[in-house]
């Protein structure tokens, strides 16, 4: 596609529930970084993977997070037994080339507004 | 890690005037340095970007400008429009993530 698409757009699960966000980045793009936006903030890094290597996860919040992006492509985040303090605006981003984010645009999706009840 | 700080957090300005954000950072290896604009609800949108070898980048009516002694940079708006109305973010790069600011809420009022 012509960019970064993530799905859903709005998910709303009641505490305690398991969650799968999905995220297909700009076609041969290298690169692919997840970052979490609450309200009124600056986007915070989660975790990046080169291919389907996940070369950084020192941003995810806790072991209930997991990212995974096995054949290179769509990556999906999962997190288990949500808690309200997971609402949040989860955003996906991928760059062409490897090396993280060194001298390389990211280019971001809309986002997956979560509401934990 | 590295630590950035924006400010304004808010800026409110004339249509056909300029706006400046400022941005520092604390850590010197950080060599990459985008700027992006968000409306509400949308996605942030990478509108300029300069690296550590470059002092100053324009694009029509936008401009970044870098200090790396210092460890700070800014984005210049020139002539003003409506539709520059959004929140702008600046970020550091350097390592395997971007770190981005708190952001400025930029109004431009006709």
């Amino acid at each position: 596609g012509a960019g970064v698409s993530q799905s859903p757009r709005y998910k709303v699960a009641k505490r305690g529930q398991d969650v799968a966000l999905r995220c297909d980045p700009i076609s041969g793009h290298v690169s692919l970084f997840w970052y979490q936006q609450a309200l009124g903030q600056g986007p915070e890094f989660l975790t990046y993977f080169q291919n389907e290597a996940q070369l950084d996860k020192s941003g995810l919040p806790s072991d209930r997070f997991f990212a995974e992006r096995p054949e290179g492509s769509v990556s999906t985040l999962k997190i288990q037994r949500t808690q309200q303090e997971d609402s949040a605006v989860y955003l996906c981003a991928s760059s062409l080339g490897a090396g993280g984010s060194s001298n390389q645009p990211q280019h971001f999706g809309d986002g997956t507004r979560l509401s934990i009840l | 890690g590295e630590n950035v700080e924006q400010h304004p957090s808010t800026l409110s300005v004339q249509e056909g005037d300029s706006a400046v954000i400022k941005c520092t950072y604390s850590d010197s290896a950080s060599n990459y340095f985008p700027w992006y604009k968000q409306e509400l609800g949308k996605r942030p949108q990478l509108i300029i970007d300069i690296r550590s070898n470059v002092g100053e980048k324009k694009d029509q009516r936008i401009a970044v400008t870098l200090n790396k002694t210092a460890k700070h940079f800014s984005l210049h708006i020139t002539e003003t429009q409506p539709e520059d109305s959004a929140v702008y973010f600046c970020a550091t790069g350097g390592g395997n993530k971007l770190t981005f600011g708190t952001g400025t809420q930029l109004k431009v009022e006709l």
